[in-house]
């Protein structure tokens, strides 16, 4: 199992671009979740989907964020216009609920760095 | 809203010695995980913690529930370096779900030879 698998690893921007970050979750996985890490506020969850449907997504900090799940082994999570404030490390997660007591398995994260 | 508070947020500690990382959350949960981060990496799950009473040992590592008291503990014995990390407890509704987890601000370790 290649584990949950996330592209790119780095991103850099300039400030008022269009940035879409990707995830590919375990495969079999039902529940996938977006994550953003920050030095001053920690992990935040964003969103999070159930069978590729938004469950929750009070996370979201603005309208400027947006992540859809077309299919089960693929969600992307785009910020447009993006700011410097939005550079942060971003996480997805997947899970399966029948397994979910045995944890959430990470991808690697992108680093965003918008100037 | 659930909250989850760790302290400490940093520990400075030499090699051999014994510490505790304390987690407390503010609503009830049914489920407890505990995360491990290196630099730049992602999170390891290090353990689960699912009903009061629970413990979990790994190592150098035990982790501890007590959810009358929303109080998990992370317990370090004999630490060596390569413990050195930050520790993360992260907590779920009582959902039944696989609800989004809410994490605390994470400990981090430096443990000096």
């Amino acid at each position: 199992d290649a584990g949950v698998i996330q592209s790119p690893r780095h991103e850099v921007t300039e400030m008022g671009q269009e940035v879409t970050l990707r995830c590919k979750p375990i495969s079999g996985h039902d529940y996938l979740f977006w994550y953003r890490q920050t030095m001053m506020r920690g992990l935040e969850l964003l969103i999070y989907f159930n069978n590729n449907v938004p469950i929750d997504d009070s996370g979201m900090p603005e309208d400027r964020f947006s992540a859809k799940m077309p299919n089960a082994s693929f969600s992307t999570l785009k910020i447009q216009p993006s700011e410097p404030r939005d550079s942060a490390v971003y996480f997805c997660a997947s899970s399966l609920l029948v397994r979910v007591r045995e944890g959430y398995t990470f991808g690697s994260g992108t680093r965003l760095t918008v100037v | 809203e659930l909250k989850v508070e760790q302290n400490p947020l940093f520990l400075s500690m030499q090699e051999g010695k014994n510490y505790t990382i304390y987690c407390n959350y503010s609503t009830t949960s049914d489920r407890l995980y505990w995360y491990r981060q290196d630099p730049g990496k992602s999170l390891e799950s290090l353990f689960v913690l699912l009903s009061n009473g629970a413990v979990k040992q790994e190592g150098r590592l035990m982790a501890s529930l007590d959810t009358k008291a929303r109080l998990s503990t992370l317990h370090i014995t004999a630490a060596v370096h390569d413990l050195s990390a930050t520790y993360f407890c992260a907590v779920a509704y009582s959902g039944g779900g696989a609800d989004g987890l809410t994490f605390g601000k994470g400990t981090h370790l430096i443990i000096q030879p």
